[in-house]
């Protein structure tokens, strides 16, 4: 069965701190990596995927089959960044995109 | 680029009544379309969703329902509202052959 775990519910740090919110995922197949984002007041959109391979915002997640992991990390944590952040997955044979129960970043100035 | 409409975008009412939030897709034709909703502490669940007009797939059991009358519209109903419906609602929609998910704004719906 497909599923995402974000395990942490809030995440806290000081603007200019690393920050690195974590994603597990468990599907049998070979999934689909999403990080999606929902800052304060504005509908949820997406911040990046795994296949593109890109650098949004100055946020990179590499995906680890190993570990099953897409943790999403940026080096220097803004305060604009504060929002939700939710990991979703997508398995290769269909359209259903599964979200874990997301985690909210909080950048302190 | 696709634009989703939802509406009403908050919605109080009692237990027991009835329910139906509309979605509407612009900009794309034959989507596949989604119902999520949002509830606090347990993230974003998918509850239907719909490959085509008529095409509705439930993912969880509940007191909701989910149709599909036109290509681009997509109604989430409840014949009667429990107290556990009340939630963040999104509708999202993806076109055919794309990678990307599109949200729409959402409805926020308290059952009193």
């Amino acid at each position: 069965a497909q599923r995402v775990t974000q395990p942490e519910k809030l995440l806290s740090v000081f603007k200019g701190a690393p920050v690195e919110l974590k994603c597990n995922y468990s599907y049998s197949g070979s999934p689909e990596l999403f990080w999606y984002v929902q800052y304060s007041r504005q509908r949820l959109q997406l911040l990046l995927r795994h296949i593109s391979r890109e650098s949004i915002k100055g946020f990179t997640a590499d995906l680890n089959k190993g570990e099953t992991s897409f943790h999403l990390k940026k080096p220097f944590a803004q305060e604009e960044d504060s929002a939700m952040y939710y990991c979703a997955l997508r398995g290769y044979d269909t359209d259903k995109l599964i979200f874990g129960t997301g985690t909210r970043l909080q950048v302190f100035p | 680029s696709q634009t989703i409409h939802q509406w009403p975008a908050t919605l109080v009412q009692p237990v027991g009544s009835p329910l139906s939030l509309e979605c509407t897709v612009e900009g794309t034709s034959n989507p596949n379309l989604y119902w999520y909703r949002q509830a606090a502490g347990r993230g974003l669940q998918l509850l239907f969703y719909s490959v085509g007009i008529g095409q509705i797939s439930s993912e969880v059991p509940q007191n909701l329902s989910a149709s599909r009358p036109q290509d681009r519209q997509f109604i989430l109903s409840s014949k009667k509202l429990l107290l556990s419906d009340s939630g963040f609602y999104l509708c999202a929609c993806k076109q055919g052959s794309g990678n990307t998910i599109y949200f729409g704004e959402g409805s926020w719906l308290t059952v009193v």
